[in-house]
């Protein structure tokens, strides 16, 4: 079946543009998170979506970062006035559930520029 | 704090097997994740581990011990194939159901012939 989706690919900006990147998790996944991970580093965590629980929003690192998932699927992560250190892989990944064994199922990333 | 130690760079020769270690503390412990992750790709699930113990999948093994803070990853009769990233990540603790992963910067393995 299809796995998680994120787009866009690659996105390219100037500092001090927004950005908006878009996750697609796996259908009946109701576990929806989102990761970054610079270069040479580990996975930093940013945020947690659980069911039509509120979201754990305690890895974002500014008010600059937000996100969203509308019906219990897509998920965007926004992005306002970007700035260099922003510069990363920005991974999505979704669980069946919130259940202790269940892993987490990463996409693509979007590759992240900021100029 | 939370804190996850894992080597930075392992080399290998195909055929043979590699151990990588990986050592955590973290504010409480429910389980600990390996993935791995090729260049320029999504992290793929290997391993959990949340008794202590041997998990043996394959080629690959996971070894947890919850008293020393350990585990490490085994790759057996290694391929170019595995070269890659590995890393280690534990939920530090499962309240309400919250899934949480602390990742380590995770370990590059080379694979040469």
């Amino acid at each position: 079946g299809a796995g998680v989706s994120q787009s866009p690919s690659n996105k390219v900006t100037e500092k001090g543009k927004d950005v908006e990147l878009r996750c697609d998790p796996i259908s009946g996944h109701t576990a929806l998170y989102w990761y970054r991970q610079s270069l040479g580093q580990g996975l930093e965590f940013l945020i947690y979506f659980q069911g039509n629980s509120a979201p754990d929003k305690s890895g974002l690192p500014s008010d600059r970062f937000s996100a969203e998932r509308t019906g219990g699927s897509v998920s965007t992560l926004t992005i306002q006035r970007t700035q260099q250190e922003d510069s990363a892989v920005y991974l999505c990944a979704s669980s069946l559930g919130d259940g202790a064994s269940y892993e987490q199922y990463f996409g693509p990333g979007t590759r992240l520029t900021v100029t | 704090g939370q804190n996850i130690d894992q080597p930075t760079e392992m080399t290998a020769t195909e055929g043979a097997i590699v151990q990588i270690n990986c050592t955590y503390q973290t504010s409480g412990f429910n389980g600990l994740f390996w993935y791995q992750q090729h260049a320029g790709e999504a992290p793929t699930f290997l391993s959990y581990n949340v008794l202590d113990g041997l998990e043996e999948k394959g080629r690959f093994s996971s070894f947890l011990s919850r008293s020393k803070g350990y585990s490490y990853l085994l790759l057996k009769e290694l391929q170019m194939k595995d070269s890659a990233s590995y890393l280690c990540a534990v939920r530090p603790m499962f309240s309400g159901g919250y899934n949480k992963l602390i990742f380590g910067a995770g370990t590059r393995l080379a694979v040469h012939p």
